[in-house]
C-alpha cells in the first residue's frame, strides 16, 4: 500500500456538531502531519506528530484536537467549529520521524472537504 | 523564518508549448525545495524535490527543476505541456523548526496553469 487515504471525502457539520476526519497510511512512515487549505490558497500546516508524538502545534484553535493512536492512523477532532473553519484538510505523511536536521518528503491524501453551516 | 514566491499566479501556455513556472525562496541554510501539483478538489502529488547534490532534478511526468543558489530560484520546467497538465502547481520549501525538528513545509499561493488547445 503506497498511498494516504482519508476518509470521509466529503463532511457538511453544524456549528454545535462533533465529528472526526480520519487519516490512514501504510507505508511505515513515522511521522503524519494535519493541513488545512482554504480556496484558491496554499495548504498551511496544522499539526505535525512524530513517533506518535505531537511535535508541532501551528497555533491552531482548540475546536481542532488531533490524536494519533497509532503510527499507522491520524484523526482530526471537530467540535464547535465556524464557518470560516470550511476548508479542504490535507493529511501527509513522511518516512522519518522529525528529530534532526534530516528532512522528510511528504505524501498527501485526497483530502476531506469540510463544509460547516 | 523562511519563505517562498511564485510570481506568476496564472499562466497560460499551449499544448506541445514549454513551461517554466518561477520560484523564489528565502531561508537561511540550504534549502529543502520541493515542486508538488494540485488538480481541483484533489490533494498535492510530489513532482519532484531538491535536497543536495545536482542542481538540476528530475521529476515525474516530465518535469525538471533547477536549484540556482545565487538567485534563491527553484524553476519548474517542462519541453512539451500536455492538456492534463493544467492544474495548481506549488513550490514549497521545508522549514526547520527551533525546537530541533526538521518539518512541515513553507508553499507558495501556487500558479494556476491553464493549457490552450
Amino acid at each position: 500500500d503506497t498511498e494516504v487515504t482519508q476518509t470521509p471525502k466529503h463532511l457538511v457539520m453544524g456549528m454545535t456538531n462533533k465529528k472526526s476526519l480520519k487519516c490512514e497510511q501504510h507505508m511505515g512512515h513515522r511521522a503524519m502531519y494535519w493541513y488545512k487549505q482554504k480556496a484558491k490558497k496554499p495548504p498551511e500546516l496544522m499539526f505535525v506528530y512524530s513517533y506518535e508524538k505531537l511535535s508541532i502545534n501551528e497555533s491552531v484553535p482548540s475546536r481542532f484536537s488531533p490524536e494519533c493512536p497509532n503510527s499507522s492512523l491520524l484523526n482530526l477532532h471537530l467540535h464547535a467549529l465556524q464557518p470560516e473553519d470550511s476548508a479542504l484538510y490535507l493529511c501527509a505523511s513522511s518516512p522519518r520521524g522529525t528529530s534532526g536536521r534530516v528532512y522528510n518528503e511528504q505524501f498527501f491524501g485526497p483530502g476531506t472537504r469540510l463544509t460547516v453551516l | 523564518a523562511q519563505s517562498v514566491t511564485q510570481p506568476d499566479i496564472h499562466i497560460t501556455v499551449s499544448e506541445g508549448a514549454s513551461l517554466e513556472l518561477r520560484c523564489n525562496y528565502s531561508y537561511g541554510a540550504t534549502p529543502y525545495l520541493f515542486w508538488y501539483v494540485q488538480s481541483p478538489g484533489q490533494g498535492l502529488q510530489l513532482l519532484l524535490k531538491y535536497f543536495s547534490g545536482d542542481t538540476l532534478v528530475q521529476g515525474i511526468k516530465g518535469f525538471e527543476a533547477e536549484f540556482k543558489r545565487s538567485q534563491s530560484s527553484f524553476n519548474l520546467r517542462k519541453p512539451s505541456v500536455h492538456w492534463s497538465d493544467a492544474a495548481e502547481y506549488f513550490c514549497a520549501v521545508g522549514a526547520v523548526y527551533s525546537g530541533g525538528g526538521a518539518d512541515g513545509l513553507t508553499f507558495g499561493k501556487g500558479t494556476h496553469l491553464i493549457i490552450q488547445p
